[in-house]
């Protein structure tokens, strides 16, 4: 079967850097996505990676280690609006390439 | 519209009645999916679609669970004969290629919220 571990919560201080971590267990790895969802909104993609390594997009990094089915997402410089819930997504090619989600971590920023 | 539309944004239903949710998706968008996410928990996939292929229907939940789309447009989820647990956020979510490649990431539009009673 498919399994997607991220935390469940996490808090931490406006102006810092926080890491959120994934590991997965799933067959014909395709890819990883990162997806920030606000309470009552859409999720919204933030980053994607094949390749072993870090990808970095302004305060948003996503790192990639496909041999230890582990991914981080690292925000710096925290921000209020940062609060939301953080998906990890996995495309799996065994089941035409679905996104199998995880269950999200909720960050939480306080001043 | 700009982005991934659905309607009604909030559903209350009786158990035992059907309920149809609808979805539009952003232009253009030859793929289609429905996701399921139930209170505090992760998307749960139900159906996918692609252009004129068959439908991916493997993570319909039961066959009180059914979805069409016109071609390349409008797609609408139907759940009959609904129950409780059918409770949740069902969002809808369109991309240019199959299953978000990486410039073409899923465009999720804000979910209907159902709630059987």
């Amino acid at each position: 079967g498919q399994n997607i571990d991220q935390p469940t919560e996490m808090t931490a201080t406006e102006g810092a850097i926080v890491q959120i971590n994934c590991t997965y267990q799933t067959s014909g790895f395709n890819g990883l996505f990162w997806y920030q969802q606000h309470a009552g909104e859409a999720p919204t993609f933030l980053s994607y990676n094949v390749l072993d390594g870090l990808e970095e997009k302004g305060r948003f990094s996503s790192f990639l280690s496909r041999s230890k089915g582990y991914s981080y997402l690292l925000l710096k410089e925290l921000q209020m609006k940062d609060s939301a819930s953080y998906l990890c997504a996995v495309r799996v090619m065994e089941y035409g390439n679905k996104l199998v989600f995880g269950a999200g971590t909720i960050l939480r920023v306080k001043s | 519209g700009a982005g991934v539309s659905q309607s009604p944004s909030n559903k209350v239903t009786e158990k035992g009645k059907d309920v149809e949710l609808r979805c539009d998706p952003i232009s253009g968008h030859t793929a289609l999916y429905w996701y399921r996410q139930r209170l505090g928990q992760g998307l749960e996939f139900l159906i996918y679609f692609q252009g004129n292929s068959a439908p991916d229907k493997s993570g319909l939940p039961s066959d009180r669970f059914s979805a069409e789309r016109t071609g390349e447009s409008v797609s609408t989820l139907t759940i009959q004969r609904t129950q409780q647990e059918d409770s949740a956020v069902y969002l809808c979510a369109s991309s240019q290629a199959t299953w978000g490649e990486r410039n073409s990431p899923l465009h999720f539009g804000n979910g209907t919220r159902l709630t059987v009673t």
